[in-house]
C-alpha cells in the first residue's frame, strides 16, 4: 500500500512552547489529510481534516487556534500545537488519502510528551 | 448520531478458538464499512471493508444492516493475531467514524 510519513514520532517539549508535527505522503497525492488524537488503548479521535489550498475543517470541541494545519501541497500537511500544555501530551496520527474513493493510509503517529 | 460502538474493551482467547469481536454502528445513511487492525508499535492498516466481502488472514466480516452489525470473525484464532482492533465506516464527507477499539489477545 502507500506509505505515509510522519516526522517525528517523537517529541518532549516544555509546557508554553510550540510544536510541529509533519505528514507526508511518500508515494502519492493527498488531496485530503486528517488528524487524530489517540489515548492509549482508546479510540483515534478526529480532530480536523484538510483538503490541499483550503482551510482545515475543525471538529467540535477542537480549538482551531491551537492546533493550527496547514496543507501546503499535495503531499505535506503540517499540525502545529501552539503554547503546548501537559494536557495536550498525546499521541498523534494522520492520514492521507488521494480520493473520496480511495483508502486512507495512516502515518505511524507522533508521540508527544509537554513537560 | 453517528457513532461506532464495540462493547469489548478486551477479548481473551486460546489459540484455535474461534473469534468473534462485535461492532454496531449508528447511521442514518448507507454506510461504508471497515476493520482497521494495530499490531504493537505499528501503525493502522487497514484489514478488511465491507464492500470488498473478501477474507484478510482468516478473518471476515458481514455487514447486516437489520442489526447494524459488521462483526469480525475468524474460525481459528492465531497468536499473530494480538492486536487492537477498531472497527470504522465512513460517513457521506468521508471522514472516517471509529469505535474504541477491541484489544485482541490470543494466549498460547
Amino acid at each position: 500500500g502507500a506509505v505515509v510519513s510522519q516526522h517525528p514520532s517523537r517529541v518532549i517539549c516544555k509546557s508554553g512552547t510550540s510544536v510541529k508535527i509533519e505528514c507526508r505522503s511518500l508515494d502519492f497525492q493527498a488531496t485530503t489529510m486528517f488528524w487524530y488524537r489517540q489515548f492509549p488503548k482508546q479510540s483515534l479521535m478526529l480532530m480536523a481534516t484538510s483538503n490541499e489550498g483550503s482551510k482545515a475543517t475543525y471538529e467540535q470541541g477542537v480549538e482551531k487556534d491551537k492546533f493550527l494545519i496547514n496543507h501546503a501541497s499535495l503531499t505535506l500537511s503540517t499540525l502545529t500545537v501552539t503554547s503546548a500544555h501537559p494536557e495536550d501530551s498525546s499521541f498523534y496520527i494522520c492520514s492521507a488519502r488521494g480520493s473520496l474513493d480511495t483508502e486512507a493510509f495512516f502515518g505511524q503517529g507522533t508521540r508527544l510528551t509537554v513537560v | 448520531a453517528q457513532r461506532v460502538t464495540q462493547p469489548e474493551k478486551l477479548l481473551s482467547v486460546f489459540k484455535g478458538a474461534p473469534v468473534e469481536l462485535k461492532c454496531n454502528y449508528s447511521y442514518s445513511g448507507s454506510p461504508e464499512l471497515f476493520w482497521y487492525v494495530q499490531y504493537s508499535r505499528q501503525r493502522l492498516q487497514l484489514l478488511l471493508r465491507h464492500i470488498s466481502r473478501e477474507s484478510i488472514k482468516g478473518f471476515t466480516a458481514d455487514l447486516n444492516k437489520g442489526e447494524t452489525s459488521f462483526h469480525l470473525k475468524k474460525p481459528f484464532a492465531q497468536e499473530e493475531d494480538s492486536a487492537m482492533y477498531y472497527c470504522a465506516f465512513k460517513n457521506q464527507g468521508g471522514k472516517l467514524i471509529f469505535g474504541q477499539g477491541t484489544e485482541l489477545s490470543v494466549k498460547p
